[in-house]
Order: structure tokens, then C-alpha cells, then sequence
């Protein structure tokens, strides 16, 4: 199987706080994973794409000094949002190819971050 | 740059009845293009991949098709039912895993 899981699956936090979203391989190794956002009946935009053991690449318009994303190992990536903000309350998602092999990406569940 | 259109926004059928989802995309560069299904407040559901250089992928009651050359796919949902009431994307992948996603059809399926 190719398995991804986030944790955790819902978060409310207070404005300002610094929020952290596991995004975990289950069954396979990833060097490559994408974090996505999703905002209300809107489709998702890919936010970042991150490579184990290098620095994220960020898409144009996203905050790399806002979002930080590690990625330490070929099983888990993290994203961090720091100084959050409501307008940052959104869905999070994760995905993951399968080492070597960019034909397909398993997603995560999401995470669902509101931030009062 | 990359735009991915998904036409109709929304569709309401009859249980049993076949229906065709539609999506356009601009660039025909694309390494594949997969079809999802996303429930309210849930994640991605993978429904079919496909290719660039395969024309369509099934999977039980589901067909879908691909014309690179005119940008073009269909998700055809066979005997619908009311499981099948979701949010259907589609999105196309460039060789380096860059997405672009379209905004969805929301399908709703009445008994």
C-alpha cells in the first residue's frame, strides 16, 4: 500500500501562536513531498514542495519565513506555521511520492487549522 | 501557466443514472492527470490515473479519458448512486510533481 498520514487531524490555536503539522509515509519512503492548502470551496493550491535532506521549494506567493517546512527524513515532513493568523485558518494537506517515482502522489487526510 | 477548468460546478442526478464529468486543462505538457473525490471536511480520495501516453483508465463503475491534444478529460460514473454524492477533482502533474488542480464538480446524487 502507499499510506499517508497527518497529525493532527484538527487544531485550533490562539492568533500569534506557532502551529506544527506532521505529515507521515506509512508504508513507503518519500523523498519528495507536497503540502497543499485548501480554503473554503476552493481547490487546493499547492503551497510547497519539499525533498528530504534539502530546503523546501516554495510556490510563488507563499511565505517560506511563515511556513516552515522540514523534511529529515524519507518518512516525515513537517510544516510549521509560525505566527498564525485567522486568515491562516484553512485545510492542510500533505502528499507523498514513492521514492524515485513521480507517477503518483498519495495523499493525506488533512488537517484542519483554526486559528481564533 | 498551468489552468485546469472543471465544468459543471455542480450536478444533481437521479439514482441510476450515467453521468459525464468534464476537464480542460491549457497546457498539454503534462506527465499524468488523475481524477479525485474529495468528501466534505475529508482528504483526497485517488480515483483513476492516467497517463499522458494512455487515453483512459477504468475502475468498476468508473471511466476516464484522456485527450492530451485538445486538453480535454471526462470522469464517466456509471449507475450513480447515492455514495457516489461528492466532490470530483481533477488535476494534471508535470514529470516534476507539480500539480495544478481544478475547483471540482460537487455531484449530488438523489435516492
Amino acid at each position: 500500500g502507499a499510506v499517508v498520514s497527518q497529525h493532527p487531524s484538527r487544531v485550533i490555536c490562539k492568533s500569534g501562536t506557532s502551529v506544527k503539522i506532521e505529515c507521515r509515509s506509512l508504508d513507503f519512503q518519500a523523498t519528495t513531498m507536497f503540502w497543499y492548502r485548501q480554503f473554503p470551496k476552493q481547490s487546493l493550491m499547492l503551497m510547497a514542495t519539499s525533498n528530504e535532506g534539502s530546503k523546501a521549494t516554495y510556490e510563488q506567493g507563499v511565505e517560506k519565513d511563515k511556513f516552515l517546512i522540514n523534511h529529515a527524513s524519507l518518512t516525515l515532513s513537517t510544516l510549521t506555521v509560525t505566527s498564525a493568523h485567522p486568515e491562516d485558518s484553512s485545510f492542510y494537506i500533505c502528499s507523498a511520492t514513492k521514492a524515485g517515482v513521480y507517477n503518483e502522489q498519495f495523499f493525506g487526510p488533512g488537517t484542519r487549522l483554526t486559528v481564533l | 501557466k498551468q489552468e485546469v477548468t472543471q465544468i459543471p460546478a455542480a450536478l444533481s442526478v437521479p439514482e441510476g443514472e450515467n453521468l459525464v464529468l468534464n476537464c480542460s486543462f491549457t497546457d498539454s505538457a503534462i506527465y499524468n492527470l488523475q481524477w479525485f473525490r474529495q468528501d466534505p471536511g475529508k482528504g483526497l480520495t485517488s480515483l483513476l490515473l492516467i497517463q499522458s501516453s494512455q487515453r483512459e483508465q477504468t475502475s468498476g463503475r468508473l471511466n476516464a479519458s484522456l485527450d492530451k491534444s485538445s486538453g480535454r478529460s471526462t470522469l464517466y460514473i456509471a449507475a450513480s448512486q447515492p455514495g457516489d454524492s461528492a466532490t470530483y477533482l481533477c488535476a494534471t502533474f508535470t514529470n516534476a510533481g507539480k500539480s495544478t488542480f481544478g475547483d471540482g464538480t460537487t455531484l449530488t446524487v438523489k435516492p
